[in-house]
């Protein structure tokens, strides 16, 4: 099974500041055939259902503010928050989907300072 | 809009069974491969089953591999997982999840349902 870290576990940030999640897979993510890396990132608010953010670990989801960019390529992901907001405080979660079991890491959990 | 609406969810015995429902609308729901992930409490995410468009193709993790079963039928539009010898720590909020055609990746979920395993 593919291993997936995440790093930080949790990490607090001043409103307006900008952060970086990291997410590590254990096996590269990329498929050949179409240069795509499977990886994928959620937010999930207290009590809410978890959001997609980015998806072929560079795209976003229709909808999600261009202060969110997902980078990196093979096993080595990155998701940066510019200028945080408030309403940004959530669970970060990084899953890959190129092979099955889909395996997801255990979270980031940003707070404010 | 697309709308993934979870039900069947509670509390059930140790070794009992339980069969969670998902009503897709707001899309062809037989064009997309669907999923069920879920979260026990205060814990992350875990992905728990995936089916193919037609249902010919289903996916598992060993942890519930032999004892959950996902299905769909297409003309109504749902989803379903069949949870057999159900486990403590099977107690979790199961979400049903839609996969993009083109990238795959996991574009829309439900609200989720809860289910407790315990006697």
């Amino acid at each position: 099974d593919i291993a997936i870290t995440q790093s930080p576990s949790s990490v607090a940030v001043s409103v307006g500041e900008t952060v970086t999640l990291s997410c590590k897979s254990s096996q590269s993510l990329l498929y050949s055939e179409n240069q795509k890396d499977y990886l994928g990132w959620y937010q999930q608010k207290p009590g809410q259902t978890p959001k997609p953010l980015i998806y072929w670990a560079t795209n976003r989801h229709t909808g999600v503010p261009d202060r969110f960019t997902g980078s990196g390529s093979g096993t080595d992901f990155t998701l940066i928050i510019s200028s945080v907001q408030a309403e940004d405080l959530a669970d970060y979660y990084c899953e890959q989907y190129f092979v099955y079991p889909n395996t997801f890491g255990a979270g980031t959990k940003l707070e404010l300072k | 809009e697309v709308q993934l609406v979870e039900s069947g969810g509670g509390l059930v015995q140790p070794g009992r069974s339980l069969k969670l429902s998902c009503a897709a609308s707001g899309f062809t729901f037989s064009n997309y491969y669907m999923a069920w992930v879920r979260q026990a409490p205060k814990k992350g995410l875990e992905w728990v089953a995936t089916i193919s468009t037609s249902g010919s193709r289903t996916y598992y993790p060993d942890s519930v591999k032999g004892r959950f079963t996902i299905s769909r039928d297409n003309a109504k539009s749902s989803l379903y997982l069949q949870m057999n010898s159900l486990k403590s720590e099977d107690t979790a909020t199961y979400y049903c999840a839609r996969h993009e055609r083109d990238s795959y990746a996991r574009d829309y979920w439900g609200q989720g349902v809860m289910v407790t395993v315990s006697s």
